[in-house]
């Protein structure tokens, strides 16, 4: 159980396009999601707090208007890299916290790998 | 923000080697998780320890956490090729959801 799923797990993209990322919940609904970049061999960096049908909370430095958050469903997060630049690459991870069971505990998805040329 | 503090950042071992991972902080959490992850993929949740003093074995790990809930470690008996990667410990603070996220520990374990 509370397994979590990115697509796509890789993309590359030319600079100036936008890019989209879905974060699924397969078995449990979550009430909230969360969106993390990595570095290579860094720890995560929380970007935004999203919650179900209400704006996403943002991080103090990272840019709504360039990061953009919907969470239409207790399922279903996507974020979107819009005019992406070669310094947007890296590792964008979400998980999803369970709305049951133990508190405070977040699932991760698999990562997606994003290059901008 | 609470900072997490890990330690060591980096770690290289011989099989059969036991290690221990730290985690610290100044600040008090309502639980603390600890993580895995491998290159290219999302962290593994291995295990949330809640109340202060728990311990808790998962094979041959072992975590835990101190009394104050500010700190917890991670400890790794007879370490195997399969337990390389990168070690995160994440809090949980009173006032929120968002976990604090450690720099991670980066374990290599060499056959």
């Amino acid at each position: 159980g509370a397994v979590v799923s990115q697509h796509p797990s890789r993309v590359i993209c030319k600079s100036g396009t936008s890019v989209k990322i879905e974060c699924r919940s397969l078995d449990f609904q979550a009430t909230t999601m969360f969106w993390y970049r990595q570095f290579p061999k860094q720890s995560l960096m929380l970007m935004a707090t999203s919650n179900e049908g209400s704006k996403a909370t943002y991080e103090q430095g990272v840019e709504k208007d360039k990061f953009l958050i919907n969470h239409a469903s207790l399922t279903l997060s996507t974020l979107t890299v819009t005019s992406a630049h070669p310094e947007d690459s890296s590792f964008y991870i979400c998980s999803a916290e369970t709305s049951g069971g133990l508190r405070d505990t977040q699932y991760f998805g698999p990562g997606t790998r994003l290059t901008v040329l | 923000t609470q900072l997490l503090e890990q330690s060591p950042q980096f770690l290289s071992i011989q099989e059969g080697e036991n290690l221990t991972v730290y985690c610290n902080s100044s600040s008090v959490f309502s639980s603390l998780q600890w993580y895995r992850q491998e290159p290219g993929e999302g962290p593994v949740l291995l295990v949330t320890v809640v109340t202060g003093g728990e311990v808790k074995k998962l094979k041959r790990l072992t975590f835990q956490f101190g009394d104050a809930r500010k700190d917890s470690s991670l400890h790794i008996t007879a370490a195997q090729p399969g337990d390389t990667g990168l070690y995160l410990c994440a809090g949980a603070s009173n006032s929120g959801y968002a976990l604090n996220f450690g720099k991670g520990t980066s374990l290599l374990v060499t056959p």
